[in-house]
């Protein structure tokens, strides 16, 4: 059953703790992404990975941090130093092709609260 | 000027009617365009999406793409209640980015 998979589904969290967000896939897709949605609003860019080893800032990266040691693998973590982290964290992936960008699969999503 | 507009809404329309959602976007480098539906409390689903200007249908659903003016619309024909939900246009920049609109609430009314 080929998908993506985040955990928890809800995380609590004290201000001033760090804290790691699963996202994993099997849909062997080369590129995956993690955004921030707020209440009545878009998705925001935190960070992209188009390669094991190798990840890009997205619009918003500051107080996030990544890593992609494995195809399927892209945690995200919160730290400390995000100034309002409380939001519905999601991952997404999506195939690779040469030449363009191809549409990302989403995730069920994390919300995070901290307090 | 944002990115990628789309009106808030809501956007309400009755059983059985057309829905049209309109989104206008600032890069024209942009090739790929993407519609999402979201339920509320759940993640973004893919229902669309077009490459090429013209019209593109699946279903109830088609597509519309205009570089020139720099819109992509959706209709939904025969509206459904089920079809109540937030949709998000999405635009690509450059080979490795979505711009995501801030969404449309759609309303169905039985």
């Amino acid at each position: 059953d080929g998908g993506i998979t985040q955990s928890p589904k809800y995380l609590f969290r004290k201000e001033g703790q760090n804290v790691t967000l699963s996202c994993e896939q099997n849909l062997n897709h080369d590129a995956m992404y993690w955004y921030r949605q707020d209440p009545g609003q878009g998705l925001r860019l935190i960070y992209y990975s188009q390669i094991v080893n190798d990840f890009q800032k997205g619009d918003i990266a500051e107080g996030y941090s990544v890593s992609r040691e494995k195809k399927e693998s892209f945690p995200l973590t919160v730290t400390s130093a995000q100034k309002n982290p409380t939001a519905f964290y999601l991952c997404a992936s999506s195939p690779s092709r040469a030449g363009g960008l191809y549409e990302q699969y989403f995730g069920p999503g994390t919300r995070l609260t901290v307090t | 000027q944002k990115e990628v507009e789309q009106n808030s809404g809501p956007l309400s329309v009755p059983e059985g009617a057309i829905a049209s959602l309109n989104c206008t976007y600032s890069d024209r480098g942009s090739q790929s365009f993407f519609w999402y539906r979201q339920y509320s409390g759940k993640s973004p689903e893919l229902i669309m999406f077009i490459y090429s200007n013209g019209d593109k249908e699946d279903g109830r659903f088609t597509a519309q793409l205009n570089k020139a003016s720099q819109y992509v619309s959706l209709l939904i024909r025969d509206s459904q209640p089920s079809d109540s939900a937030t949709y998000l246009c999405a635009v690509s920049q450059g080979a490795q980015k979505l711009v995501f609109g801030q969404g449309t609430r759609l309303t169905i009314n039985p």
